[in-house]
C-alpha cells in the first residue's frame, strides 16, 4: 500500500525550530518529487516546499524561504522539513504529499499534481 | 506568478443534486489542473488531473472539463459523502498554486 506517515509536530514559542519527518511505503521514493503543503485552521492549502528524487533541487514559497530547509533521506524513504525562526503564522498543519508523475515533465517532475498524502502533523507556534 | 478564482466559495445543495464548481486562471495552463476533495479533519485527496482524468477509484460521478484558462468540476449526482470542500490546482508552472476552496454543504 503506498502511504505517507508525517510525525514531529507539536507547540512550539515563537522563534523556536521543529523538524518534521514523513515516511514513505509502498512506491520508488527516489524516483519522485516530494512536498510540504500547510494549512492554517480553517484556510485553504498553501505549497510550502519541494524537493526533487534525487535531493538535488529544492524550493520555497516565499514565506518560509530563510527560515524551512527540506531534505530527504532516500535510503530510508524519508523526508524532511527543518522549521526554523517559527512565527505564529506558522501554526498549520503540514502535510507531505508525492508528485504523481503526470504532470508536463513526467515522472520526477516538481510540476505535479500530488496522488499520495500523508495525514498530517499540527504544528503551533504561540507567540 | 498565475492567479486562480475559484467559485463559489460556499454551494448549498441536495442530494442528488448536479453541482458545478468553476476555477479561472489569469494566464493559460493548457490542462495542468488538478482537482481535490478535502473532508473535515482529513488529508485532501486526488479527484481529477489532466483537467478530466479521474483518478483510480474516483466514482464516475466526478467530471472535469476545460483547458486554457476556465475549468469546470461536475458532481452529476451529489451523494451524502460528497459534502466536503474541493480544491483546484494548477501545475503548469512552478510554484504550484491552489484555489481558495469551495465547501458543498447540505441545502
Amino acid at each position: 500500500e503506498v502511504q505517507l506517515v508525517e510525525s514531529g509536530g507539536g507547540l512550539v514559542q515563537s522563534g523556536g525550530s521543529l523538524r518534521l519527518s514523513c515516511a514513505a511505503s509502498g512506491f520508488t521514493f527516489s524516483s519522485y518529487a516530494m512536498s510540504w503543503v500547510r494549512q492554517a485552521p480553517g484556510k485553504g492549502l498553501e505549497w510550502v516546499s519541494a524537493i526533487s528524487g534525487s535531493g538535488g533541487s529544492t524550493y520555497y514559497a516565499d514565506s518560509v524561504k530563510g527560515r524551512f530547509t527540506i531534505s530527504r533521506d532516500n535510503p530510508k524513504n524519508t523526508l524532511y522539513l527543518q522549521m526554523n525562526s517559527l512565527r505564529a503564522e506558522d501554526t498549520a498543519v503540514y502535510y507531505c504529499a508525492k508528485s504523481s508523475g503526470k504532470g508536463p515533465s513526467g515522472v520526477g517532475g516538481l510540476n505535479d499534481a500530488f496522488d499520495i498524502w500523508g495525514q498530517g502533523t499540527m504544528v503551533t507556534v504561540s507567540s | 506568478v498565475i492567479w486562480m478564482t475559484q467559485s463559489p466559495s460556499l454551494l448549498s445543495a441536495s442530494t442528488g443534486d448536479r453541482v458545478t464548481i468553476s476555477c479561472r486562471m489569469s494566464q493559460g495552463i493548457s490542462s495542468y489542473l488538478a482537482w481535490y476533495q478535502q473532508k473535515p479533519g482529513k488529508a485532501p485527496e486526488l479527484l481529477i488531473y489532466a483537467a478530466s482524468t479521474l483518478q483510480s477509484g474516483v466514482p464516475s460521478r466526478f467530471s472535469g472539463s476545460g483547458s486554457g484558462t476556465d475549468f469546470t468540476l461536475t458532481i452529476s449526482c451529489l451523494q451524502s459523502e460528497d459534502f466536503a470542500t474541493y480544491y483546484c490546482q494548477q501545475y503548469y508552472s512552478f510554484p504550484p498554486i491552489f484555489g481558495g476552496g469551495t465547501k458543498v454543504e447540505i441545502k
